[in-house]
């Protein structure tokens, strides 16, 4: 059985650039949540897709956006990327409002 | 609104002794779920318990034990006989019923040493 899967692992980008993220769920999960985990800190909830549609957000501007497919995986986008979005991006999958599974993250580094 | 502290940023100790990670949270509501999830240097985030408001039982699973106290908004994890690979970064976080977002502390960062 699979766990929460995440690509790419690692992305290095300039700043002003964007960028898209990759997750595909749990088997059996139809929801899937992005945090944002900068360094020494704990993760900080970007937002939540159910149903292909966001369902609620966090503190984030709107250069964050996401995308949910009818399989249930999704994407995180970023625009205008700035140095300070340099984090380990972590894609967490559940079933509706169960328990949050996590994958191993992409580390997105910002020049 | 919802915190989680944890007040030990990092704690090192010798195997085979037990250790205690403290989680302290605030939130309004009566219906919430406390999690502990941990972080090896993989990255990867992983659950270790969740603990409904309503349930005070404490609960042990092996080495693994944890001591939920709403008297004093506390969710404390202990590791008893402590082994290297118990070496990660621990994180408290929290759930208000209904919401969707989980509260995350700011880790423990736990060294265990041979």
């Amino acid at each position: 059985d699979a766990g929460v899967t995440q690509s790419p692992t690692h992305l290095i980008k300039t700043r002003g650039q964007q960028v898209t993220l990759r997750c595909s769920p749990k088997s059996g999960h139809d929801t899937v949540s992005w945090y944002q985990q900068a360094l020494g800190q704990g993760p900080q909830f970007i937002f939540q897709y159910y149903e292909e549609e966001e369902r609620q957000r966090g503190n984030f501007p709107d250069r964050f956006s996401g995308h949910q497919f009818p399989n249930y995986s999704s994407e995180l986008n970023v625009n205008a990327l700035l140095l300070g979005d340099s984090a380990l991006y972590l894609c967490a999958s559940s079933s509706q409002g169960d328990t949050q599974y996590f994958g191993p993250g992409t580390r997105l580094t910002v020049l | 609104a919802q915190k989680v502290t944890q007040a030990q940023t990092e704690i090192s100790v010798v195997e085979k002794e037990d250790v205690t990670l403290d989680c302290v949270y605030e939130t309004r509501d009566t219906t919430y779920y406390l999690f502990w999830y941990k972080q090896p240097p993989s990255g990867e985030l992983v659950f270790l318990i969740r603990r409904n408001s309503f349930d005070e039982q404490n609960e042990i699973s092996g080495r693994y034990s944890w001591n939920f106290q709403k008297s004093t908004s506390s969710f404390n994890f202990t590791i008893t006989a402590s082994q290297v690979v118990d070496s990660a970064v621990y994180f408290c976080a929290l759930r208000k019923a209904g919401a969707q977002k989980l509260v995350f502390g700011q880790g423990t960062r736990l060294t265990i040493n041979p």
